[in-house]
C-alpha cells in the first residue's frame, strides 16, 4: 500500500559531496514536493513541482536544485552538502484540486540525512 | 518568516482528556487548513481538514473549530488515547494546493 516511495531511510555523506534525494509516487498526482523537517521549525518548503519539468522554489531553495522528468518521480539535489543541511528530508505528492476536487498531502516516510 | 504559527510546542495530556492545539495563521488567501499527524519514523499523514465556509469539522474523537475573522483554527482531541501520542502539524494552503505551509508542530504525550 505504499504510496511515496523515498529511495533511502538514512544517509550519510561527506561535506561537499553531491547527494541526489529520489521520491517516486504512484498516485498519478500532479503535484509534487520536497520538505525539510528540523526541531522547533516544523517542516519548511524548499521546492515544488507542479507539472513535468516544472518547479518553483519554496522557503528555503538555497544550496538545492530538483529535476522532474517523468511525473511519477522527483528528485532533490544538494549540490555540495554542508553540514547545516543535515536533516529529515521529506516528499509529498498532492492531486490538483481544480481538476479533481481533492486536497491533501500524501508523504513519504522521510530520509534522514547526516552531512559530517 | 512562519506563515502559520502553532502553539504549544508540546503537551501532555491525562487518558480520557481533551488535548488543544492552536494555530494561527495572516495569508488571507489561505482557504485549506489541514491537520497532520506523524509517529516516528514515519511521515505525516492527513488526520482532518477544514475549509473557511464552515466554523467546525468533526471526524471521530477529533475535530477543527476555525476563526475566519481571528485567522486562528484549532485541533480538540476528546478522550484522548496513549496511541494519540504523536507530533501533530497544523497547515495552510490556497485553492491551487500546491504551495502548503506547516506549523512548526506540537508534541503530544497521553500519559496513562
Amino acid at each position: 500500500d505504499v504510496k511515496v516511495t523515498q529511495s533511502s531511510r538514512y544517509l550519510v555523506k561527506r561535506t561537499g559531496e553531491k547527494v541526489f534525494l529520489e521520491c517516486v509516487q504512484d498516485m498519478d498526482h500532479e503535484n509534487m514536493f520536497w520538505y525539510r523537517q528540523d526541531p522547533g521549525l516544523g517542516l519548511r518548503l524548499i521546492y515544488f513541482s507542479y507539472d513535468v519539468k516544472m518547479k518553483e522554489k519554496g522557503d528555503i531553495p538555497e544550496g538545492y536544485s530538483v529535476s522532474r522528468e517523468k511525473k511519477e518521480r522527483f528528485s532533490l539535489i544538494l549540490e555540495s552538502a554542508s553540514t547545516n543541511q543535515t536533516s529529515m528530508y521529506l516528499c509529498a505528492s498532492s492531486p490538483n484540486p481544480r481538476t479533481t476536487g481533492l486536497y491533501g498531502y500524501t508523504f513519504g516516510s522521510g530520509t534522514r540525512l547526516t552531512v559530517v | 518568516q512562519q506563515q502559520v504559527k502553532q502553539s504549544p510546542q508540546s503537551l501532555i495530556v491525562q487518558k480520557g482528556g481533551i488535548s488543544i492545539i492552536n494555530c494561527a495563521y495572516e495569508n488571507t488567501a489561505f482557504d485549506y487548513f489541514p491537520w497532520y499527524q506523524q509517529f516516528p519514523g514515519k511521515g505525516p499523514a492527513l488526520l482532518i481538514a477544514i475549509r473557511p465556509d464552515v466554523s467546525e469539522k468533526k471526524e471521530g474523537r477529533f475535530t477543527i473549530s476555525f476563526n475566519k475573522s481571528a485567522k486562528q483554527f484549532s485541533l480538540h482531541i476528546m478522550d484522548s488515547q496513549p496511541g494519540d501520542s504523536a507530533t501533530y502539524f497544523c497547515a495552510a494552503s490556497r485553492d491551487n494546493n500546491n504551495d502548503m505551509r506547516f506549523g512548526a508542530g506540537t508534541r503530544l504525550t497521553v500519559k496513562p
